[in-house]
């Protein structure tokens, strides 16, 4: 499995945009990426999950480049309940996968 | 609520108990996978099952430790013989195939905590 790099932490303030990126330089053609989203005592939440270009939901985007050897978390207008730790895994679109975390990115929004 | 639930959501026993836990995937999920987390670090994998067949076991998943998923359904996980290092949340997070990957959904964690 590929093994991914991002930021130990990140500062922002509420209404801002927050974008969180991640390195995936091994990253396979088969695999998609996929980002969780983490709060303190809590199992972690499904956030976003892409291949390639530009995916969006009702919480956040998902930019991958051509080359696909990183991806970047986009928030949009962040508020104080977003403070939480992201985490970006790669895995592959065949078989299971047993997700490789890392230590995630700590995001903390100020008000 | 139609997600993946775990019980008991906290745990706390002596060291050299017995624990369970067990896990209810999300009902058409047929893959279904144990984690293990400890303070400020992300998840590790302990063990995957498809349907009722355990399909992959970690190597931090100790003889003390068993997992089951009996008639593919709800899993549980026990730990025999407790030890202090043993305190962890144990994550639970089921899957169903599809053309877009394997997306895992987690449940909220049993947090165990022996004394």
């Amino acid at each position: 499995l590929a093994k991914t790099t991002q930021p130990i932490s990140m500062d922002s303030y509420e209404g801002q945009e927050v974008n969180i990126t991640c390195s995936h330089n091994n990253i396979a053609t088969n695999d998609y990426i996929t980002w969780y989203q983490q709060f303190p005592s809590q199992g972690p939440r499904f956030i976003i999950q892409g291949y390639k270009t530009k995916v969006t939901n009702e919480v956040a985007s998902l930019f991958i480049p051509a080359d696909r050897k990183s991806s970047t978390l986009s928030l949009p207008r962040v508020s104080l309940s977003d403070t939480a730790v992201y985490y970006c895994l790669v895995g592959s679109s065949g078989g299971y996968n047993k997700l490789i975390f890392g230590a995630g990115t700590r995001l903390a929004v100020h008000p | 609520d139609t997600g993946v639930s775990q019980d008991p959501r906290h745990k706390i026993t002596k060291r050299g108990q017995n624990v369970t836990f067990r896990c209810d995937p999300i009902s058409e999920h047929n893959r279904l996978y144990w984690y293990r987390q400890t303070l400020g670090q992300g998840p590790e994998f302990l063990t995957y099952f498809q349907n009722e067949a355990q399909l992959e076991k970690s190597r931090l998943l100790s003889d003390r430790f068993s997992a089951e998923r009996p008639k593919g359904s709800f899993s549980t996980l026990e730990i025999q013989r407790t030890e202090q290092g043993d305190s962890a949340m144990y994550l639970c997070a089921s899957s169903f195939t599809s053309a877009a990957g394997d997306t895992q959904y987690f449940g909220p964690g049993t947090r165990l905590t022996v004394l």
